[in-house]
């Protein structure tokens, strides 16, 4: 079946604009992570959700990110006012069950200029 | 002290070796422990799930001590595919998300 897939794959975007990234989980699948990965570093938790649950938002890192999940489905990531900081990989990835297996999306790449 | 710790390397082994991987944990409450394996650019992918027992697939043996809150990776005869990122991964023990160590890298040459 398909797996996680995200949109845009590459996103070049200008300091200040907003900007919004797109995550389509594995159908079934009630937890859903959004994840940040700098170049060269480790997977930095951002938020999930879970089913119809309040969204963990402890990792999101300012009040600039924000997250949306309708249901079990579509998530959007939202940056607003980018800043070159922001440049990195965002990874979705859903489960079926919490706090097992975990599958990845292909991310999206932000590039800040 | 971090949620998950390992050593970042890189490991540089030749072909056929065997090289080990150890990776430590805080929340002496988690349950759930796995590695993860990340190419160059690419999403991680589940490599195994780690059991209390310990466990095996293929070329790679997993293990875990509750005791020392350690987990341990073992890739027997190394092959040039192994080269990758290999991360450790946590349950938080609240069962609701899962904390990911920064990786060991692996390189296999000729």
């Amino acid at each position: 079946g398909a797996g996680v897939s995200q949109s845009p794959s590459n996103k070049v975007t200008e300091k200040g604009k907003d900007v919004e990234l797109r995550c389509d989980p594995i159908s079934g699948h009630t937890a859903l992570y959004w994840y940040r990965q700098r170049l060269g570093q480790g997977l930095e938790f951002l938020i999930y959700f879970q089913g119809n649950s309040a969204p963990d938002k402890s990792g999101l890192p300012s009040d600039r990110f924000s997250a949306e999940r309708t249901g079990e489905s579509v998530s959007t990531l939202t940056i607003q006012r980018t800043q070159q900081e922001d440049s990195a990989v965002y990874l979705c990835a859903s489960t079926r069950i919490m706090g097992n297996e975990q599958f990845f999306g292909p991310g999206t790449r932000l590039t800040v200029l | 002290r971090k949620e998950v710790e390992q050593d970042p390397g890189p490991f540089n082994v030749p072909e056929g070796a065997t090289v080990a991987f150890n990776c430590t944990y805080s929340n002496s409450a988690s349950q759930s422990f796995f590695w993860y394996r990340q190419d160059c650019r690419k999403e991680p992918k589940l490599l195994m799930s780690v059991y209390s027992s310990g466990n095996e697939d293929g070329r790679f043996t997993a293990q875990l001590n509750r005791a020392s809150q350690y987990i341990s990776l073992l890739i027997r005869d190394s092959k040039l595919s192994d080269s990758a990122t290999y991360l450790c991964v946590v349950n938080g023990g609240g069962g609701n998300k899962l904390t990911f160590g920064t990786g060991t890298q692996l390189k296999v040459e000729l």
